[in-house]
């Protein structure tokens, strides 16, 4: 069966550092996202990409967050200047259409900013 | 701005038991989907069942069924026969279904422990 996979499973930096997570969605889905989990607290949504542009991000989702889609496979989320906060469970999750079609998630990325 | 509230932080249920998780939300929209993931040790999200807003029916997946009133913004998990492999982070989550593609709006978890 067809999975979204991530990588790294586990990245550790420093502050102020800039880093790339990498996501793999499932090949015949259009729609693609980002969420965060901060250890102990619930999932938030970060930004959708939908046809090669952002089509809806969060207030988390300031200018130091960006995604790129660079090669029709890869689904990437780069931060540029890690805070102490930004340590968290990174996941990405695809979806085949609209409507009722479910959200497939990764494994997820934890992130740790030291 | 949707909302979803989850007002039990932990639950416990012994094996072969039955629980039930506690799921309310709040939106002006008529047209939108809810689901329940499960999220083990692992922190993987994985999908245990959805229900669309038009469909009257409660949806059913084996062990897990949910009780979905409409009118009072309520959607409930029903973990039947409970295993060990059931103890997880539950999370409720509620998606638009006005526009193709739009995010998941998540509770903010139930911590279930099952007992053998």
């Amino acid at each position: 069966e067809p999975e979204v996979t991530q990588t790294p499973s586990h990245q550790v930096t420093q502050m102020g550092q800039e880093v790339i997570l990498r996501c793999v969605p499932i090949s015949n889905h259009l729609y693609f996202y980002w969420y965060r989990q901060i250890l102990g607290q619930k999932v938030e949504f970060l930004v959708s990409f939908y046809n090669n542009e952002i089509s809806e991000k969060s207030e988390i989702f300031d200018d130091q967050f960006s995604v790129e889609r660079p090669d029709g496979s890869n689904f990437t989320l780069k931060i540029r200047s890690t805070k102490l906060e930004d340590s968290a469970m990174y996941f990405c999750a695809s979806q085949k259409m609209g409507g009722s079609n479910e959200q497939f998630f990764g494994p997820g990325t934890r992130l740790t900013v030291l | 701005a949707q909302t979803v509230t989850q007002s039990q932080p932990e639950m416990s249920v012994q094996e072969a038991e039955t629980v039930t998780l506690s799921c309310t939300y709040d939106t002006s929209e008529s047209d939108y989907y809810l689901f329940w993931y499960k999220q083990p040790p692992s922190r993987q999200m994985i999908l245990v069942i959805r229900q669309e807003a038009y469909k009257q029916q409660n949806a059913t997946e084996n062990r897990f069924s949910v009780n979905f009133q409409k009118a009072a913004k309520s959607f409930s998990l029903k973990i039947s026969d409970s295993q060990l492999g059931d103890a997880a982070m539950y999370f409720c989550a509620y998606r638009s279904g006005e526009t193709s593609g739009s995010r998941l709006t998540f509770g903010e978890g139930t911590q279930l422990t099952v007992n053998p």
